[in-house]
């Protein structure tokens, strides 16, 4: 059964980069057909999806944050991660990974982690 | 970016009752829908694609419909553990970006 644990600091600073790690256990992040993503929820609001990238390390990015979003593979480690830069507390929000294959949803999901924004 | 707007935001239905969410996309999206279904402190679960498939394990009570710009989740006969927030979600192929609605609170009447 595929299992994704994401890790990182759960209090960030303002004006600095938010980083987590998504760890893969149970199946191959290099697998073809699948995409390998990061989808928020800001307390008590609604899902935003931010990126989401190929074993291949191609990726792609919400329009609003694709300024400030990288989102990297490291198929080595079999992990993912995620980089948001200049963050305000407006970036406060669980954070979750996922994966999802082609024509399908996102079918398995991290339990997510808090990240707070805050000085 | 392409907007997903579900309604109602909130809908009370009693157990055992037929529930229907609607999820409307700014332009046409073809089939590229799925739904999820949230409870509290959890992370959301795939319960349909394609607009009309059901996930893995999910009960035939529930059923998807629409293409183009409307879509449909109905719950048939709701049982307790269905009372939760449901989202749609599109995942079209161009442009490649993926955006939820903003979700429907189903509650106990």
């Amino acid at each position: 059964q595929l299992q994704l644990q994401e890790s990182g600091p759960g209090l960030v600073k303002p004006s600095e980069t938010l980083s987590l790690t998504c760890s893969v256990s149970g199946g191959s992040i290099s697998s073809s057909g699948y995409l390998w993503g990061w989808i928020r929820q800001p307390p008590g609001k609604g899902l935003e999806w931010i990126g989401n990238i190929y074993h291949s390390g191609s990726s792609n990015y919400k329009p609003a944050l694709k300024s400030r979003v990288t989102i990297s593979v490291d198929t080595s480690k079999n992990q993912f991660s995620l980089k948001l830069s200049s963050v305000t507390a407006a970036d406060t929000a669980v954070y979750y990974c996922a994966r999802r294959s082609f024509q399908l949803g996102w079918v398995y999901w991290g339990q997510g982690t808090l990240v707070t924004v805050s000085s | 970016e392409i907007v997903m707007t579900q309604s109602p935001a909130i809908l009370s239905v009693s157990p055992g009752e037929r529930a229907t969410l609607s999820c409307r996309a700014s332009q046409s999206i073809s089939s590229n829908v799925a739904w999820y279904q949230q409870k509290p402190g959890q992370a959301p679960r795939l319960l349909m694609y394609g607009a009309s498939t059901r996930a893995t394990g999910i009960p035939a009570r529930f059923s998807g419909s629409g293409s183009g710009t409307e879509f449909t989740l109905t719950i048939s006969s709701l049982q307790s553990e269905d009372f939760a927030v449901y989202y749609c979600q599109q995942y079209n192929n161009w442009p490649p970006e993926e955006t939820f609605g903003q979700g429907t609170k189903l509650e106990i009447k």
